[in-house]
């Protein structure tokens, strides 16, 4: 069956430093990988794709990378802020996937001053 | 940008009766839209695939008869749970996808449930 796994500790960083989290998957085939990052009691908010072609993504002050042959994405957050505490979740998309996303379980980050 | 309105974000009821829970494309039309279920600390689960004008298609384990969805217009779909019992008290949050290609997808804030 298909798996998706995240960190389920949560992630304690100082702020200033870089937060990196992992995201595995099996079973998939994914053309995309999508980052979404969940506030308490809110709806995700999507971040970054990366496609399978692309090694690697970024926007502002975050990072993500894919690797097919590992079926693994990493997703670092740089110079770290409080702002950026949150739950941050991944979800592999095929192209026959038709909107139906399937998330991790997300990846808690705590940044503290 | 694309937004998603839920509404109620959050209704508290008596074990029995139903609940009705709106999604509503603000900015874009929305063919298809999809419901989701959150326990605490647990990720989010795809219940049900919303699409305008035809029956929505539900994912294994998930009763269709308890979890109503009406997907009337483009801009709206509804989510009514029926005859609630404590055990269906959870976070409700739907989504859309605004626009063609990659599947991103626009949540909307989401509808917390407590069933007494």
């Amino acid at each position: 069956s298909q798996k998706i796994e995240q960190n389920s500790e949560a992630l304690n960083i100082q702020e200033g430093k870089t937060a990196t989290l992992t995201c595995n998957y099996t079973n998939y085939s994914p053309a995309y990988l999508q980052w979404y990052r969940q506030d308490p009691g809110r709806g995700p908010v999507f971040l970054l794709l990366i496609r399978e072609n692309e090694k690697e993504k970024r926007k502002e002050r975050l990072k993500v990378t894919f690797d097919t042959t590992l079926k693994q994405s990493l997703f670092h957050i740089t110079a770290s802020q409080p702002a950026d505490s949150a739950t941050y979740l991944c979800a592999p998309d095929a192209t026959d996937s038709w909107g139906k996303l399937q998330f991790g379980a997300g990846t808690q980050v705590v940044v503290t001053p | 940008g694309a937004v998603v309105s839920q509404h109620p974000s959050w209704v508290i009821c008596k074990s029995g009766t139903s609940v009705k829970i709106e999604c509503r494309s603000l900015d874009f039309q929305a063919t298809t839209m999809f419901w989701y279920r959150q326990f605490p600390k647990q990720s989010l689960m795809l219940m049900a695939t919303s699409n305008e004008g035809s029956k929505a298609t539900y994912e294994q384990g998930v009763e269709k008869d308890k979890f109503l969805i009406n997907h009337a217009s483009l801009t709206l779909s509804t989510l009514t749970v029926t005859s609630a019992h404590p055990e269906d008290s959870s976070f409700y949050i739907c989504s859309a996808r605004p626009g063609a290609g990659a599947n991103v997808l626009t949540f909307g804030a989401g509808s917390r449930l407590t069933v007494l």
